[in-house]
């Protein structure tokens, strides 16, 4: 079973509407989650951690829940800049190990006018 | 912003060879990292590296590969004799430390390595 599982889409949405991308972890052990964007041949750079409560920055929700295992992401009033592939992150282990992160495949976004 | 840099951008090689990689990671930050992204899959955890030494590696580290931290700045990562299957993009990254209080990875721009 891999570590972090996504749906690769594409998600195919237009301008301002709300997209959700799901992701599922296996080590119950983990602590630390979180969504990544990373454009086309670009390094993941870090959208938002991903805590217990559920947090919002502005039009991007993330919330978990550890009983399912499950992490997911809101986008509401997609722009076309969010074209981008979304990368499901989480660190394999207790909390403060940063020793290894695991990504998923990357679910990818096309925002079109 | 301080930044993560990485050099060559782009590193063409033949089969056999050996690569250098090379990273500089934030100045004050304390875990490093080296991943690989073959192109179109996902991106993979090769090695992270903690107080000079190696903290985990996955199982894609083999006795191929080695890192180092020759100096105060420099991360490198080393590959003794490629093959074609190492051509992908390989990305450094930087973690401060627990005491920052953030868990936050910063990446680096990546180097294409692409083995003939």
């Amino acid at each position: 079973r891999k570590e972090v599982e996504q749906d690769p889409g594409p998600f195919n949405v237009p301008e301002g509407a709300t997209v959700a991308f799901n992701c599922t972890y296996s080590n119950s052990a983990s602590q630390s989650f979180f969504w990544y964007r990373q454009d086309c041949r670009k390094e993941p750079k870090l959208l938002m951690s991903v805590y217990s409560s559920g947090n919002e920055d502005g039009r991007f929700t993330a919330q978990l829940n550890r009983a399912s295992q499950y992490i997911s992401l809101l986008i509401r009033d997609s722009k076309l800049s969010d074209s981008a592939t979304y990368l499901c992150v989480v660190i394999g282990g207790p909390l403060y190990n940063f020793n290894k992160f695991y990504f998923g495949s990357g679910t990818k976004l096309n925002v079109k006018p | 912003e301080p930044e993560v840099t990485q050099t060559p951008s782009h590193q063409v090689t033949q089969m056999g060879q050996e690569v250098i990689l090379r990273c500089v990671p934030i100045s004050n930050h304390l875990y490093f990292y080296w991943y690989r992204q073959i192109l179109g899959q996902k991106v993979e955890f090769l090695v992270s590296f903690y107080n000079n030494e190696i903290s985990e590696k996955s199982e894609i580290f083999d006795d191929q590969f080695s890192v180092e931290r020759p100096d105060g700045s420099n991360f490198t990562l080393k590959i003794r004799s490629t093959k074609l299957e190492d051509s992908a993009m390989y990305f450094c990254a930087s973690n401060p430390s627990v005491a920052s209080g953030t868990d936050t990875q910063y990446f680096g721009p990546g180097t294409r390595l692409t083995v003939l």
